[in-house]
């Protein structure tokens, strides 16, 4: 049974570094043609794509973002970390982690979601 | 502005059918069959419920289908029920550094 689950701050203050992390059972990122996306959606709007992280370690940035984001993992803990850096409170949103189905570009299992508020 | 252009709403009646459009470009849902849908109710994660134009995931009813002709990807819900009444958003591949772009979302209302 696949599982991911989003954890982080709540609140972080405009200029602030943001920290996610995506904690995963169920499979193994190693496993050719896996992969971890993060998606957000701002409140009231639509989803965003942000990144995807590939099983070799290959990972994919959407451009509006790129110069902000950062992916990492940590493959003993079942982990992807997302940073986005200088945040700002249009990035508000509630940020999800999902598994991407193998050799697809669909997301097959979400996690809950964290929501993630952008204010001094 | 969304990369793939949606209906901001569509309706419909109990058992009737109904339809959602999801247009794009030959860069991203005329190029590739790597469209998706989702189902998405309030303060809820998405659901995936069709991938690669047509394919449902195990457990999602055949009354959701999905098809494309050209730049335009549809989803079409028959025997609308009112457990269907949810935001629905489609997804396309790229193939370019916008890996997956999403669709503006259409709310649907089961009247």
């Amino acid at each position: 049974q696949i599982t991911l689950k989003e954890s982080g701050p709540t609140l972080v203050k405009p200029t602030q570094t943001l920290t996610l992390t995506c904690t995963f059972s169920g499979f193994s990122l190693s496993t050719r043609g896996m992969g971890v996306g993060w998606i957000r959606q701002p409140p009231g709007k639509a989803l965003e794509w942000l990144a995807l992280f590939y099983w070799d370690d290959d990972k994919r940035y959407s451009p509006s973002l790129k110069s902000r984001l950062t992916l990492t993992k940590d493959t003993s803990k079942n982990q992807v970390v997302l940073t986005l850096t200088n945040m700002d409170p249009v990035d508000t949103a509630t940020y999800y982690c999902a598994h991407r189905m193998t050799w697809d570009y669909s997301f097959d299992y979400w996690g809950q979601g964290t929501l993630v508020i952008v204010s001094s | 502005q969304s990369a793939l252009t949606q209906p901001a709403s569509v309706s419909g009646s109990p058992g009737q059918s109904t339809t959602i459009s999801c247009t794009g470009t030959s860069s991203d849902v005329g190029g590739y069959n790597y469209v998706s849908w989702y189902q998405q109710y309030p303060g809820k994660a998405p659901k995936l419920i069709i991938y690669e134009v047509s394919n449902r995931p195990s457990g999602v009813p055949d009354r959701f289908s999905g098809s494309k002709s050209g730049n335009t990807a549809s989803l079409t819900i028959s025997g609308l029920q009112a457990e269907d009444e949810a935001d629905y958003y489609c997804t396309s591949y790229t193939g370019s550094s916008t890996l997956v772009v999403f669709g503006g979302g259409t709310k649907l209302t089961v009247l």
